[in-house]
């Protein structure tokens, strides 16, 4: 398997501008991550789901942020409209089951301007 | 809330000698799981090693081991026989097992190898 595979690798964008971060997870997977980090606040869980089904939210900033799963082999982040401090790297994650360790994508480097 | 910290910013070791990571974490949990991930320069987040929490015998991989002292909530990373490629930052993380999966981490230790 090739592992997570996100993209883009790095996204530079206005302030104001939608951007969409996207995430293929390891086939057979049950659960996906999204982590944010920052060299503030550290690696932080946004949202993840099981099965399709976003499980936990909390971690997400504010409304601007949405996350979807439409199928078990894509999810994205979107972030709308985009602001400076949401400049970060974006992780996405995924595990085959509970209680198990997360495999990581290489991330997405955000920056806004 | 579950809490982890790595009270080592920066730590040095030379080649080919070793080093000792250390992290403490804060729960009430009995069952829970335990990893060090290492994140080099090239941003992947790359699983050194886990532990469960009902296991006593502490986990190895190779040059890796870990001191997992339960009731003194400590689980600190030995690297044996530093390699330049040993180079990058450690995370220390906590996975609860009723938490769904989620990880907690702890701030990182960035481990430079001097030749």
């Amino acid at each position: 398997d090739a592992g997570v595979i996100q993209s883009p690798r790095h996204e530079v964008t206005e302030m104001g501008q939608e951007v969409t971060l996207r995430c293929k997870p390891i086939s057979g997977h049950d659960y996906l991550f999204w982590y944010r980090q920052t060299m503030m606040r550290g690696l932080e869980l946004l949202i993840y789901f099981n099965n399709n089904v976003p499980i936990d939210d909390s971690g997400m900033p504010e409304d601007r942020f949405s996350a979807k799963m439409p199928n078990a082999s894509f999810s994205t982040l979107k972030i709308q409209p985009s602001e400076p401090r949401d400049s970060a790297v974006y992780f996405c994650a995924s595990s085959p089951w509970m209680n198990t360790e997360a495999f990581f994508g290489q991330g997405t480097r955000l920056t806004v301007v | 809330a579950q809490t982890v910290t790595q009270s080592q910013p920066e730590m040095s070791v030379q080649e080919a000698e070793t080093v000792t990571l250390s992290c403490t974490y804060d729960t009430s949990e009995s069952d829970y799981y335990l990893f060090w991930y290492k994140q080099p320069p090239s941003r992947q987040m790359i699983l050194v090693i886990r532990q469960e929490a009902y296991k006593q015998q502490n986990a190895t991989e190779n040059r890796f081991s870990v001191n997992f002292q339960k009731a003194a909530k400590s689980f600190s990373l030995k690297i044996s026989d530093s390699q330049l490629g040993d180079a990058a930052m450690y995370f220390c993380a906590y996975l609860e097992e009723t938490s769904g999966s989620r990880l907690t981490f702890g701030e990182g230790t960035q481990l430079t190898v001097n030749p």
